[in-house]
């Protein structure tokens, strides 16, 4: 079954505390996203990935960090959490083909307080 | 700001009725396509339509494209409880880079 796992889905983390959501992808999909959700703000990019090695900033990454090591995984990580890091994060992956549908994880709760 | 803007952020209608609901983009796209969010949950991909399509349907949905006005419609006939979602276009930008946008989305109820 075609599935983009993330982990974990609930988090609850102090200040300061460097933390890392795990995505993987089983369907060998070059491209990868993550993607925070906002209330009335909608999804927004925080950082993407077109194959191993190759990743760039969306258009919220500061405060986040990802790498690309293996096609499969594509982890963000949060050296310093802050509480307006607090959301709700979305990891996604597509084929390489334009237009291709994009296959979204169920999302990781994040809350820093 | 956000390239795609639903449009309306919410609507509540009956069961059985018909749900439209608007998307405007700003800049040239390759495609578009809508997704679907139960709550909290992972968005799942509707329907996908071409820069070069005016019109495409799937089952109960049918989606609309105008690159003139940069604006896309999408509308569920014979609505369902199940329906009851958020609703969000996502827009392939022509910049040749991995970049889908998404909008804000129409959080969509439907009432038994």
């Amino acid at each position: 079954e075609a599935q983009v796992t993330q982990n974990p889905r609930y988090l609850i983390t102090v200040t300061g505390k460097k933390l890392t959501v795990t995505c993987s992808q089983n369907m060998n999909h070059e491209y990868m996203s993550w993607y925070r959700q906002d209330p009335g703000l909608g999804l927004r990019q925080i950082y993407y990935s077109m194959n191993v090695e190759v990743t760039d900033k969306g258009d919220v990454p500061e405060g986040y960090k990802v790498s690309r090591k293996e096609k499969r995984n594509f982890p963000l990580i949060l050296e310093s959490p802050s509480p307006n890091q607090t959301s709700l994060y979305f990891c996604a992956s597509r084929s390489r083909a334009g237009g291709n549908t994009i296959y979204f994880g169920e999302g990781s709760w994040l809350t820093v307080v | 700001s956000q390239q795609g803007e639903e449009d309306p952020q919410a609507l509540s209608i009956q069961e059985g009725e018909n749900a439209t609901m608007n998307c405007s983009y700003k800049t040239s796209i390759n495609n578009l396509q809508w997704y679907r969010q139960n709550s909290g949950r992972g968005l799942v991909h509707l329907i996908l339509i071409r820069s070069n399509e005016r019109e495409k349907h799937s089952g109960r949905l049918r989606v609309t494209l105008d690159t003139s006005k940069k604006s896309s419609s999408l509308l569920i006939t014979a609505s369902r409880a199940a329906d009851t979602a958020s609703y969000f276009c996502a827009t392939d930008i022509t910049s040749g880079t991995y970049k889908y946008i998404f909008g804000t989305g129409t959080r969509l109820k439907v009432l038994a």
